[in-house]
């Protein structure tokens, strides 16, 4: 079964300073991979994706992942860091159907919280 | 910007008793996702239905949830009886149409369940 670790269930960072966050897959053919950010008792929100093509995706607030296959990696990167960025933030894949699952299914990690100091 | 609608936000009960919650996904959307999500984890998926049919419930405990979804739109999952181990975020989420798992799913607000 295909599962997601993200190191690190805790993050500090300055405000201004780079924010990384970590998501590791097992697979040994890439699923999709989705990163997703949830503020205090809110749903996910979307913050980018990775299906086919670049290996570096860009999403909102200023987020961007990159693809890495050799290392089974879709770590999350900020430049620089927003005390709006404070929330808890999801890695997650979607299995290829032929590798069981529905079709569609999100497999989630554990989260990291992310929290920014002024 | 349409939303998923999620009702109530939060619900505390006690064990034993019933409880019932209800989605609206976004119009359109035919795939819709229930996730419970305990506190520090990740969600993880209760039910899957395209339209009106179930396609994926394998990890739904099918001795005390129960999902419809009767018209292919709004759906309603239940728990009867309740147990302690039921407190979670319990998140509905949309997609519009299945596309080898690319689709970007949409989250409500989720319902916040507290058994005592």
């Amino acid at each position: 079964a295909q599962s997601v670790t993200q190191l690190g269930s805790h993050v500090s960072v300055s405000e201004g300073a780079l924010v990384l966050l970590r998501c590791n897959y097992s697979s040994s053919v890439p699923p999709y991979l989705f990163w997703y950010v949830q503020y205090p008792n809110q749903g996910l929100q979307l913050l980018l994706k990775y299906t086919t093509g670049a290996t570096l995706v860009k999403g909102i607030n200023g987020f961007e992942a990159e693809f890495k296959k050799s290392e089974t990696s879709f770590h999350l990167t900020k430049p620089s860091a927003h005390m709006s960025d404070a929330a808890e933030y999801f890695c997650a894949v979607s299995p290829l159907p032929i590798y069981g699952g529905s079709q569609g299914n999100l497999i989630f990690g554990k989260g990291t919280k992310l929290s920014v100091k002024p | 910007e349409a939303e998923v609608a999620q009702s109530p936000r939060y619900k505390i009960t006690e064990k034993s008793q019933a409880v019932a919650f209800w989605c609206d996904p976004i119009s359109g959307h035919a795939t819709l996702y229930w996730y419970r999500q305990i506190l520090g984890q990740g969600p993880e998926l209760l039910v899957q239905f395209q339209d009106e049919s179930v396609v994926d419930d394998s990890q739904l405990p099918k001795d005390r949830f129960s999902a419809e979804r009767l018209k292919g739109v709004d759906s309603t999952l239940k728990i009867q009886p309740a147990e302690l181990g039921d407190s979670a975020m319990y998140l509905c989420a949309s997609s519009l149409e299945p596309s080898g798992g690319q689709e970007t799913q949409y989250f409500g607000p989720g319902t916040r369940l507290l058994v005592l």
